[in-house]
């Protein structure tokens, strides 16, 4: 089973601030299959990428993904007061496995 | 644009069953593929299985394999989740979700994409 590490378990930013999160995988995935989803309290999670780096409908250019083999990058350029939230990566072949999340919180 | 609803908060006794619906509006209900995902309180997402009601055969996370079944219908436009011998540990919120797309890899098996439309949860609990 692929194992999504995640980090770091929370980030604690300001608002205007960049944030930078991390996915690792157990073993090399095609990041065809990740995808990235936002979280806040009370709500189901939100598609914001998939295929690594792909923003799903709706989603601002704010949010961008990259990453390759094992390693994986979710990065919010400025963060907005709506950004602060939980975000997990997700891997949807073989495993079909979330990461445990990284929360963002206000600083 | 296409929204799941699903059914309401349940409390279940351990060794109980639950059923869980999640109604879909829009069209081509029976291409979609639909997945149930799982989120005990405070922790993370665990995907349970999930259906494309075409085929008419679910595919689960084998974890759960031989206590989860996940059904369609598609006149009604409704997935179920089925859990049986329910355990405390199996209190959480049940999500469904659809696919943005799905297909299948080189061995066969099926692939269910990013999902890109949640219903709103549904709490279940488990307690004596």
């Amino acid at each position: 089973e692929i194992v999504l590490t995640q980090s770091p378990g929370t980030l604690s930013l300001s608002p205007g601030e960049r944030a930078t999160l991390s996915c690792r995988a157990s073993q090399s995935v095609n990041s065809s299959y990740l995808a990235w989803y936002q979280q806040k309290p009370g709500q189901a999670p939100r598609l914001l990428l998939h295929g690594a780096s792909t923003r799903a409908t709706g989603i601002p250019d704010r949010f961008s993904g990259s990453g390759s083999g094992t390693d994986f990058t979710l990065t919010i350029s400025r963060l907005e007061p709506e950004d602060f939230a939980v975000y997990y990566c997700h891997h949807f072949h073989t495993s079909r496995t979330f990461g445990r999340g990284t929360k963002v919180e206000i600083k | 644009q296409v929204q799941l609803v699903q059914s309401g908060p349940e409390v279940k006794k351990p060794g109980s069953s639950m059923k869980v619906s999640c109604k879909a509006s829009g069209d081509t209900f029976s291409t979609y593929a639909i997945s149930w995902v799982r989120q005990a309180p405070g922790q993370g997402l665990e995907w349970m299985g999930g259906i494309i009601p075409i085929f008419d055969k679910g595919t689960y996370a084998q974890r759960f394999q031989g206590r989860v079944t996940i059904t369609a219908d598609e006149g009604t436009r409704t997935v179920y989740l089925e859990l049986s011998s329910l355990r405390s540990d199996d209190t959480a919120v049940y999500f469904c979700a659809k696919s943005t797309s799905w297909g299948y890899d080189s061995s066969g098996s099926r692939i269910f994409y990013a999902f890109d439309i949640w219903g709103q949860g549904t709490m279940i609990t488990v307690s004596s």
